[in-house]
């Protein structure tokens, strides 16, 4: 069964601090996407980054950006200079493409706390 | 704004009760999931319609029931609610059925059980 371990329940940081939320998966699917979304103190979760499991290249986005490793199922996020906005639960998650009925599985977050 | 529109924001109902929240998706997408969030749980998969069929089931109880209509939108029916049922359900839709998919949130419902 697919899984996904975020061990950091909570962060605290303060402002200009990089920070970096740990994700690790267990599936036995050779092709699985991953996932991070964030939820902001609104509610509404918001799509970050989707990752196929053939591409183990790095991304950046501005301040952040996510190391992929293979080798060890992780799947971790750095925010670089946080910012107060930064401030959310971040969820990592796995789908299974080949696993016919079988949707998103989110991790249990780590919430954010990035202080002035 | 995702342009997923849940509805409504809050619910407080009693134990033994029965609810009915809403999702539409947005616009040409034909997939929609529903999520329980909860603090004990996290972010527990529901289930998933693509173009009014059930797709994907995940840890819904026999006491939960879902559609989704004819014009897409979905509903998710919950009975015999009790204290524990009390969650944060999110509704999301994507373009496509497959797990890969992007998804888009809505804003959720806040349903308390008393």
């Amino acid at each position: 069964a697919q899984k996904v371990t975020q061990a950091q329940t909570e962060i605290s940081v303060v402002e200009k601090e990089d920070v970096t939320l740990d994700c690790v998966y267990e599936t036995r699917d050779t092709t699985y996407y991953l996932f991070w979304y964030k939820q902001p103190p609104s509610g509404e979760l918001v799509f970050l980054i989707r990752r196929n499991s053939f591409d183990e290249q790095n991304e950046i986005s501005g301040r952040y950006s996510w190391n992929f490793q293979k080798s060890t199922s992780s799947f971790n996020f750095t925010i670089t200079a946080s910012q107060v906005v930064d401030s959310a639960v971040y969820f990592c998650a796995l789908s299974e493409l080949n696993q016919a009925g079988t949707a998103l599985i989110f991790g249990k977050g780590t919430t954010l706390s990035v202080s002035s | 704004d995702s342009g997923v529109t849940q509805t409504p924001k809050h619910l407080i109902t009693a134990t033994g009760q029965r609810v009915t929240l809403r999702c539409s998706p947005r616009s040409g997408d034909l997939s929609v999931y529903w999520y329980q969030q909860s603090l004990d749980q996290g972010l527990q998969f529901l289930i998933q319609y693509y173009n009014g069929e059930e797709r994907a089931k995940g840890n819904i109880l026999e006491r939960f029931s879902a559609q989704q209509f004819p014009d897409l939108h979905s509903e998710l029916n919950l009975s015999s609610l009790e204290l524990g049922d009390s969650a944060l359900y999110f509704c999301a839709s994507s373009s496509g059925q497959a797990p890969n998919e992007k998804l888009f949130f809505g804003s959720g419902t806040q349903l308390s059980v008393l």
